[in-house]
């Protein structure tokens, strides 16, 4: 059983438009959401983070959109570049404070092109 | 954050045989973690290991196919034993301590053959 899950295993976005990722997760006990980014090669590199107490956070040209309703959060990343292309895994624990396990989605593979 | 360098970066074993995996942190952390990221699918946690006391393996995964130490708060190793062609795959080592972020080493990767 999937708890987080990315819908969408590739994303093509043309250079200086918004890529907009998704993800949705099922376990109701998740409070703490994070998007990580992963080049071949690479491990996965810490993005943004958003509370379960906020519904949005922005860091830059990425902003994090939390749904709890829906359980369903999205990363925004305005204006597009190149290097932006690389597989975008988001991720979910519960208890956040207490430094637990992450359970991530499968997923989602960006290519902005220039 | 935390600086962690893993190695080896890849290997290619023959099937049958062990690979040992070192993970070493710049900063003394309470939680350490090895995942696994098969071809083309997500990060798979193995186990988290703590130290001072036996890792936790998640469902899936037995001490005896994978031992881990945790010698102290800024090292631990993830063996992959008895090793067949369906372990091929990334293992990533991780840490994460209270009310902080996770970081991840680089990642090995290996091919068994």
């Amino acid at each position: 059983d999937q708890q987080v899950k990315q819908n969408s295993p590739s994303l093509s976005v043309q250079e200086g438009r918004i890529s907009i990722l998704n993800c949705d997760y099922t376990n109701s006990m998740f409070d703490y959401f994070l998007w990580y980014k992963k080049y071949p090669a690479e491990g996965p590199t810490f993005l943004i983070s958003i509370s379960s107490i906020k519904d949005k956070n922005e860091d830059g040209r990425f902003t994090v959109f939390l749904n709890k309703s829906a359980k369903h959060l999205s990363l925004h990343i305005v204006p597009s570049q190149p290097g932006d292309s690389a597989v975008y895994f988001c991720a979910a624990s519960a208890n956040h404070n207490a430094g637990n396990m992450l359970t991530f989605g499968g997923g989602t593979r960006l290519m902005v092109k220039p | 954050s935390a600086v962690i360098s893993q190695k080896p970066s890849r290997d290619i074993c023959q099937r049958g045989t062990s690979l040992t995996i070192q993970c070493q942190v710049d900063s003394q952390v309470t939680m350490m973690f090895w995942y696994r990221q098969q071809p083309g699918q997500s990060l798979t946690l193995i186990a988290t290991a703590n130290q001072g006391s036996e890792a936790t393996y998640e469902s899936g995964f037995v001490i005896d196919k994978f031992p881990i130490s945790r010698p102290n708060l800024t090292f631990s190793t993830l063996t992959v034993s008895n090793m067949s062609p369906e372990d091929s795959s990334i293992y990533l080592c991780s840490v994460r301590d209270l009310n902080t972020e996770a970081f991840f080493g680089q990642g090995t990767r290996l091919t068994v053959v």
